[in-house]
């Protein structure tokens, strides 16, 4: 069974550091691409980055530079590094296992998410 | 940045069609797909490359897409498809994701 279990989060100031933890089971987070998804309170979805199978990184333009996707294969662990931060980047982070065929990928399986606050 | 635009809400009666609309520049030669949303739980995909049905969701739920805009409708909604709807896809490079704004689905 595929699980994936977020920790990490808290409160933190602006400026300040936090890194996000998604354990997963289930499945070899190193063979999948794998991706993290924000949701400020009341508010839609975001994409924040994905890391494919064979390292490549992207970002969306609102973390891009303060943001950093990784993973340790040996503890099947994919992180989010967050630096800078803002209030703006306060939300629900996701992380997710994207499942992809014809050409394209989606977000197929979710964690619970963990919430970052940021604020003074 | 890439944007996909969706309508803010959408209302219809029980057993009404819903539909929803997701309109982005690369939609045209980038599939779409759909998210169900409720409240305090993580999304549920209801709809990949444009118009295939997950195994689960029910054949209520469908999807299409022509040019530059993808189309969700529920045909007979049910006072339990309440939810926040996003489309998701990716840019013309295919590796920035994104999501669209999200539409709050009200049945009543």
């Amino acid at each position: 069974e595929v699980q994936l279990v977020e920790s990490g989060g808290g409160l933190v100031q602006p400026g300040g550091s936090l890194r996000l933890s998604c354990a997963a089971s289930g499945f070899t987070v190193s063979s999948n691409y794998m991706s993290w998804v924000r949701q400020a309170p009341g508010k839609g979805l975001e994409w924040v980055s994905v890391i494919y199978s064979g390292g490549s990184t992207y970002y969306a333009d609102s973390v891009k530079g303060r943001f950093t996707i990784s993973r340790d294969n040996s503890k099947n662990t994919l992180y989010l590094q967050m630096n800078s931060l803002r209030a703006e980047d306060t939300a629900v982070y996701y992380c997710a296992r994207q499942d992809c065929s014809g050409g394209s990928c989606y977000e197929g399986y979710w964690g619970q998410g963990t919430l970052v606050t940021v604020s003074s | 940045s890439y944007e996909l635009t969706q309508p803010p809400s959408v209302s219809v009666s029980p057993g009404q069609t819903a539909r929803i609309t997701c309109s982005g520049d690369a939609l045209p030669k980038k599939y779409a797909y759909w998210y169900q949303q409720k409240s305090g739980q993580a999304p549920v995909l209801v709809i990949y490359e444009d118009s295939k049905r997950p195994s689960g969701i029910p054949e209520r739920f469908s999807g299409s897409s022509s040019g530059t805009m993808a189309t969700l409708t529920i045909s007979g909604a049910q006072v339990e498809d309440e939810a926040d709807y996003y489309c998701y896809s990716t840019d013309s490079s295919g590796n920035r994701r994104v999501f669209g704004g999200g539409t709050k689905l009200t049945v009543l």
